[in-house]
């Protein structure tokens, strides 16, 4: 079954400085790949997805992320942070060997210093 | 579009009494998804109905769970009885497509068993 690493259980970094968040999975083929933002009180939203194509996948807010498969990674990056990216951040799964299920990382929470 | 509506938002309640949440998907998604989560075990799927059959109740954690889709508009997810343990926030999604499409998340209940 695929599973999901988020390394990085806590990210602080100051406005306007460059943000990577790590995303590792593990699956047998081409994965089906997630990244989305739950600010506080609020539920999941969509920041981009990988299925095919073009490794280098835009997203919204300013996001991307880059699949290597040969590091087996997904990592979220923005090049200038704002304040209100603070949140938690979920990198997430889909694999047909897990029985289509999403499988989603333990989360990154990201502070953001002014 | 309202976006996948949850109710209630919050809900305390006492062990040993009955818990049901709701969920509204958006118009025309074919697919929704129950959720847990949990500071120890993060986001599990629970359940997912496709065209309003369930297909996966696999992360249903016991018999006390039970989740229905009468109609393609609605979804309860009921706990009896509950119990402590129980406490988390519950989402709900919903997609076009079950897990090859986005997944658009509700704003989730936040469920406190005394």
């Amino acid at each position: 079954a695929q599973s999901v690493t988020q390394p990085d259980i806590h990210i602080t970094v100051s406005e306007g400085a460059s943000l990577e968040l790590r995303c590792n999975y593990s699956y047998g083929a081409t994965p089906y790949l997630f990244w989305y933002v739950q600010s506080p009180g609020q539920g999941l939203q969509l920041l981009l997805k990988y299925f095919s194509g073009d490794t280098l996948v835009q997203g919204i807010k300013g996001f991307e992320a880059e699949f290597k498969r040969s590091q087996s990674s997904f990592n979220l990056r923005k090049p200038s942070v704002h304040w209100s990216d603070a949140a938690e951040y979920f990198c997430a799964v889909l694999g047909a060997g897990g029985g289509n299920k999403l499988t989603f990382g333990t989360g990154t929470q990201l502070k953001v210093e002014l | 579009d309202a976006g996948v509506i949850q109710s209630p938002r919050h809900e305390v309640t006492e062990m040993g009494q009955e818990v049901t949440l709701r969920c509204k998907p958006i118009s025309g998604h074919n697919s929704l998804f129950w959720y847990r989560q949990t500071m120890m075990r993060g986001l599990e799927l629970l359940i997912y109905f496709n065209n309003n059959v369930p297909i996966d109740d696999s992360g249903m954690p016991e018999d006390r769970f039970s989740a229905k889709m009468p109609n393609a508009s609605f979804s309860t997810l009921k706990i009896q009885p509950s119990e402590p343990r129980d406490s988390a926030v519950y989402f709900c999604a919903s997609s076009f497509q079950a897990h090859t499409d986005t997944q658009y998340f509700g704003p989730g209940t936040r469920l406190t068993v005394l």
